[in-house]
């Protein structure tokens, strides 16, 4: 099993809906879990951190699911410039600690 | 602040040529570290620093070397470019280490072509 795994998609959902993914991680012993978002041919960038009891930023939600060892990212109210591409992030695992999953494309549509 | 910055922003190489990418970051961070990211593969660490003086292999590191003289700067030697090298090389940094769940911040890449 992969260490992290996210739905590559695309997700294509139409503007204004809400849309939800998750990635799942292998290693239990994790602590720490980030979403990245990645603009086509941009650097990766952190969207927020998440925590054990779920947090809030604006229209996103993370929820943090430890029993079954994943996370999810809820983004509401989706607007055109959420078109990205979602990278999951957990620590544990990796040379350095980190692992990054491959992402989720998101395509929102007018 | 300037954040992460990398040079050169593209580089196009001839097969067995050698170049330093260069990467500085002036947020006094004491990690950081050097990914590439190709289609279908995600990102993959070459190496990382916890500090100055102190480096280490990532996941894929051979034909890599880099060194940390100071805190600031990190550059990502390649010793005798191969085709297999083309990729996107992304440096980040971040106040703590992976295990200790900082979030990191990247530079904007440099984009290298061996040919």
């Amino acid at each position: 099993r992969k260490e992290v795994e996210q739905d590559p998609g695309p997700f294509n959902v139409p503007e204004g809906a809400t849309v939800a993914f998750n990635c799942t991680y292998s290693n239990s012993a994790s602590q720490s879990f980030f979403w990245y978002r990645q603009d086509c041919r941009k650097e990766p960038k952190l969207l927020m951190s998440v925590y054990s009891s779920g947090n809030e930023d604006g229209r996103f939600t993370a929820q943090l699911n430890r029993a079954s060892q994943y996370i999810s990212l809820l983004i509401r109210d989706s607007k055109l410039s959420d078109s990205a591409t979602y990278l999951c992030v957990v620590t544990g695992g990796g040379a350095d600690g980190l692992t990054f999953g491959k992402g989720t494309h998101l395509i929102i549509q007018p | 602040n300037a954040g992460v910055t990398q040079t050169p922003k593209f580089q196009v190489l001839k097969t067995g040529q050698s170049m330093t990418l260069q990467c500085a970051q002036d947020m006094n961070h004491e990690y950081m570290s050097w990914y590439r990211q190709d289609p279908g593969m995600g990102l993959r660490l070459i190496h990382y620093s916890v500090g100055a003086g102190i480096t280490d292999q990532g996941e894929v590191p051979n034909g890599y070397n880099v060194s940390r003289s100071t805190t600031e700067d990190f550059p990502l030697r390649l010793l005798s470019a191969a085709p297999s090298q083309t990729s996107v090389y992304f440096c980040a940094s971040s106040y703590g280490t992976g295990t200790g769940g900082a979030g990191q911040y990247f530079g904007p890449g440099t984009r290298l072509t061996v040919t």
